[in-house]
This record gives structure tokens, C-alpha cells and sequence, in this order.
């Protein structure tokens, strides 16, 4: 039981360029969301997912795609990197009966 | 609107004393209450969570916290620190759909010898 993995750890990108943060989890949780934490600013929800085919926004969607095609997989898409995504990302799952959280190790995120 | 206030944005407290880390919140609706402890470099790891009945909770690694309704509060409490507690705590408020959780912008906590 791996709990829930994001991948990468590290990654640089260029302003405009475009990536993926992947995150998985195999705990058959239903919920599942993204967060970028900043100084200061504590957590701020980005996108969540109440199950496969269904997403919403969190508080700070601006500039982020999601999809969820299963319950295992929920990846985040930067589509034209700007220097103010520069950030941590963290996926969380939660558990459904009990509302409690795992998150994932963190990405961290630098935007050049 | 829903917010969690978090005062203090640091505190240092030596190894053996007992902490109290404050937690505010707005919301709208019945409170889910959770604290997350995050260790350097770390993901969140779930402290305690308060969603009814008995207004003081108990959690992992002897921590404790008390939901008072009429403060809007849920304050985290540990009578004996260990070092190993150095961390940052995070309060975060959420309600029964399970899909939304409101963080505040955490507690850095030093631990002196």
C-alpha cells in the first residue's frame, strides 16, 4: 500500500513552457485534491475531484487543468507556466467516511 | 466566508515545557476541525480530527485539542514537548462533503534543549 505518490519530486521549468504533476493513490479513495503551499500562505486548494469524470475548482484554479479518467490517477496540468506558479504542490486523498487527508510527499515547483 | 486564523506564525518552547498552538475559524455551516503536523520536507501527516460529541479530542503522539463553539476556536495542546515535535502545525476546517478544506497559514514550532 503505497498511499498516495506524486512524481516528480523536483522540477524547473521555463515561463510558457507546460507540464504535468502526476498523483496517484491506492486507497480506492473517492476524493482527491491539489494544494500549493507558500510561504506565509499557508495551503490553498487548487482543484478536487469527488470521483472519476467529475472536477471542480478549489481557490486558486487560475492557470491549472484537471482531469480525473480513474480513481487512482488525478494529474495537475500547468499549461503555460508563469514565475507565480512557482510553488509546492501537494495532492491530497481523503478518506471517505472519515474526511481525513493523506497527502503526498510535495512537488516542488520552480518557474524561471 | 470560511478562513482559519492561525496568530501565531512562530513559537519556541523548551523540551519538556507544554504548548498551546491557537486556531480561529469562519464557517458557515457545522465545522469539521483537523489539525496536520508537517515535518520538514514532508507531506501533512493528520494530528487529530474533532467533527462532534466530546469537545476535547485526543490524538497521535499525545497531543490533544479542545473545540470551543462560542470562541470559534480548536486549540492544540501537548503538556510535555519533545523534541521531535519541531514541525509545522496546520488547522483546517472543512464540512461534511468531504471535497473542500480551508487551511490556515500553519504554526512553525521550535523545540530548545
Amino acid at each position: 500500500n503505497a498511499g498516495v505518490t506524486q512524481t516528480p519530486k523536483f522540477q524547473v521549468l521555463k515561463t510558457g513552457q507546460s507540464m504535468t504533476l502526476q498523483c496517484a493513490q491506492d486507497m480506492n479513495h473517492e476524493y482527491m485534491s491539489w494544494y500549493r503551499q507558500d510561504p506565509g500562505m499557508g495551503l490553498r486548494l487548487i482543484h478536487y475531484s469527488v470521483g472519476a469524470g467529475i472536477t471542480d475548482q478549489g481557490e486558486v484554479p487560475n492557470g491549472y487543468n484537471v482531469s480525473r479518467s480513474t480513481t487512482e490517477d488525478f494529474p495537475l496540468r500547468l499549461l503555460s507556466a508563469a514565475p507565480s506558479q512557482t510553488s509546492v504542490y501537494f495532492c491530497a486523498s481523503t478518506r471517505d467516511s472519515s474526511y481525513e487527508q493523506y497527502f503526498g510527499p510535495g512537488t516542488r515547483l520552480t518557474v524561471t | 466566508a470560511q478562513s482559519v486564523t492561525q496568530p501565531d506564525i512562530h513559537i519556541t518552547v523548551s523540551e519538556g515545557a507544554s504548548l498551546e498552538l491557537r486556531c480561529n475559524y469562519s464557517y458557515g455551516a457545522t465545522p469539521y476541525l483537523f489539525w496536520y503536523v508537517q515535518s520538514p520536507g514532508q507531506g501533512l501527516q493528520l494530528l487529530l480530527k474533532y467533527f462532534s460529541g466530546d469537545t476535547l479530542v485526543q490524538g497521535i503522539k499525545g497531543f490533544e485539542a479542545e473545540f470551543k463553539r462560542s470562541q470559534s476556536s480548536f486549540n492544540l495542546r501537548k503538556p510535555s514537548v519533545h523534541w521531535s515535535d519541531a514541525a509545522e502545525y496546520f488547522c483546517a476546517v472543512g464540512g461534511n462533503t468531504g471535497n473542500q478544506f480551508y487551511f490556515g497559514t500553519g504554526t512553525s514550532l521550535t523545540v530548545i534543549p
